[in-house]
C-alpha cells in the first residue's frame, strides 16, 4: 500500500497570506489527524477528521481550520499567516475504527512565513 | 492533558555502540508508539507497544504500562539510526484519538 502523502512538500509564503496544505491518507484509512512541529514547541495535535467531521481539535486559534472529503483526503487552511506559524506540518492517518489505534505519518509539508 | 518525557534530550554514541532511550509519562495509557524522525521530517513507525516487549532486528522495546515508562533499545548502533526518537502516547482516560508526544532524543552515532 502506498503511504500517506502530503503535497506541497515545501511552501513560502509571508505574512498575512493564507496556505491550503493536502493529505492523502494510505488507502482505506478513514482517519487523518494533523499536528504542527516547531523547535519551541514540539508536535502539537492541530485537529483529527473522521467521515468527514471534526471530532478532535487541538489548543489553536481559529485561523487554522481542516476540513475532510468523502474520499479522506484532508486539507487543512491557515489564514492571515504570522510568523510563528513557521513549522513542519504533519498529517496522520488510521484506519479510524478505533480512535486510539496506530498512526502513520506523512513526510510533512515544511512552510516558512516571511 | 497527558505528560510525556523523554531521556536522554540528547545522546551521542560510537558505530557498534549500544543505547536505552527513555519515556515516562504520566497518566495511564492506551497506546504507546515509538517513532524515529528522518533527516527529512518523516516520522517512522518503529513499536506500536502499549505493553510487553517486542524486538525488530537491532530494536527492542519495553512498556511497563503499570510503572508508565517505556524503553527502546538500539544495540550496534549504524550512522543510519541518527535522528530524532519519539514516543507518543493515547491518554487511556479520554477515547479521543490525539497522540500526546515527548520533545524526543536527539541520537548521533558518529562513524
Amino acid at each position: 500500500k502506498a503511504g500517506v502523502t502530503q503535497t506541497p512538500r515545501y511552501l513560502i509564503k509571508t505574512r498575512g497570506q493564507q496556505v491550503t496544505l493536502s493529505c492523502s491518507p494510505i488507502s482505506g484509512h478513514r482517519s487523518v489527524s494533523w499536528y504542527q512541529q516547531t523547535p519551541g514547541q514540539g508536535l502539537q495535535f492541530l485537529f483529527e477528521y473522521f467521515s468527514e467531521t471534526q471530532r478532535n481539535k487541538g489548543n489553536f486559534p481559529g485561523r487554522f481550520s481542516g476540513r475532510q472529503f468523502s474520499n479522506s483526503r484532508s486539507e487543512m487552511n491557515v489564514s492571515t499567516l504570522e510568523l510563528g506559524d513557521s513549522a513542519l506540518y504533519l498529517c496522520a492517518s488510521s484506519p479510524g475504527q478505533n480512535r486510539q489505534e496506530t498512526q502513520y505519518f506523512g513526510p510533512g509539508t515544511r512552510l516558512l512565513v516571511l | 492533558g497527558i505528560q510525556v518525557e523523554q531521556s536522554p534530550p540528547d545522546l551521542i554514541l560510537q558505530e557498534g555502540a549500544n543505547s536505552t532511550l527513555r519515556c515516562n509519562f504520566s497518566d495511564s495509557v492506551n497506546n504507546l508508539q515509538w517513532f524515529h524522525q528522518n533527516p527529512w521530517g518523516q516520522l517512522i513507525n518503529l513499536f506500536y507497544i502499549p505493553s510487553g516487549t517486542k524486538q525488530n532486528g537491532r530494536l527492542s522495546a519495553t512498556t511497563v504500562a503499570t510503572e508508565r515508562y517505556s524503553l527502546l533499545y538500539i544495540s550496534s548502533s549504524q550512522t543510519t539510526d541518527s535522528g530524532v526518537y519519539f514516543c507518543a502516547v493515547h491518554d487511556r482516560g479520554s477515547t479521543l484519538g490525539r497522540l500526546y508526544f515527548g520533545r524526543g532524543t536527539q541520537l548521533t552515532v558518529w562513524p
